[in-house]
């Protein structure tokens, strides 16, 4: 089945260092999002790309940088990683059209201590 | 921009009951309504969503109300079964600019006792 992969699936590590969450795709969607997930605070929104050579800014971008390699593949960095960037990220696709739902992938549970 | 607000946050209800639970939205403009359902430790999968010019849709037990004019929007729930505990978000998709993307509610806490 076409799906959503997040790799990895969880990350503990230390304050300071740059990590890189990865995105992939084989449903064939032309958008690409990345959210973030606290307990309390539902799904924000920190990037998201309509294309390879389309990336946009979202509601908590600050801290974060992305890139969009191919159609199927959109990465996730977080330069210098701070405790409070703990939480649950999720990447998600969609078609490109206003009533398409977006399609998550099983989440990466990063912890920086 | 959007802003999505979800009630109650958590919601405890008998093996049989109903459960309701409500979102408000700010921008009139907004013409997407999704509902996702979280089971625990898994990832958000779409129930159940709405277009800005239809007024209800059903599909089984579960059925999403829209009320444009007071700008909000009702996931009902009938006949609950304990496999419908988990965490439900509504969201809200508006039409122009950074507008344009989901905005999601903060999650409801569904559980259902046996």
């Amino acid at each position: 089945d076409a799906d959503v992969t997040q790799t990895p699936r969880n990350r503990i590590t230390k304050t300071g260092k740059r990590i890189m969450l990865e995105c992939s795709q084989t449903k064939g969607h032309d958008r690409m999002y990345w959210y973030r997930q606290d307990p309390g605070l539902g799904l924000r929104l920190i990037y998201y790309s309509f294309d390879v050579k389309d990336i946009n800014k979202g509601e908590i971008s600050d801290g974060y940088s992305v890139s969009r390699q191919a159609q199927a593949k959109f990465s996730l960095s977080l330069e210098s990683a701070i405790p409070n960037q703990t939480a649950l990220y999720f990447c998600a696709t969609s078609r490109d059209s206003t009533y398409q739902p977006q399609h998550f992938g099983d989440g990466t549970r990063l912890s920086i201590l | 921009g959007e802003n999505v607000e979800q009630h109650p946050s958590t919601l405890s209800v008998q093996e049989g009951d109903s459960a309701v639970i409500k979102c408000t939205y700010s921008d009139s403009a907004s013409n997407y309504f999704p509902w996702y359902k979280q089971e625990l430790g898994k990832r958000p999968q779409l129930i159940i969503d709405i277009r800005s010019n239809v007024g209800e849709k059903k599909d089984q037990r579960i059925a999403v109300t829209l009320n444009k004019t007071a700008k909000h929007f009702s996931l009902h729930i009938t006949e609950t079964q304990p496999e419908d505990s988990a965490v439900y978000f509504c969201a809200a998709r508006g039409f122009s600019g950074s507008a344009r993307q989901l905005t999601f509610g903060s999650g409801t806490q569904l559980t259902v006792l046996p």
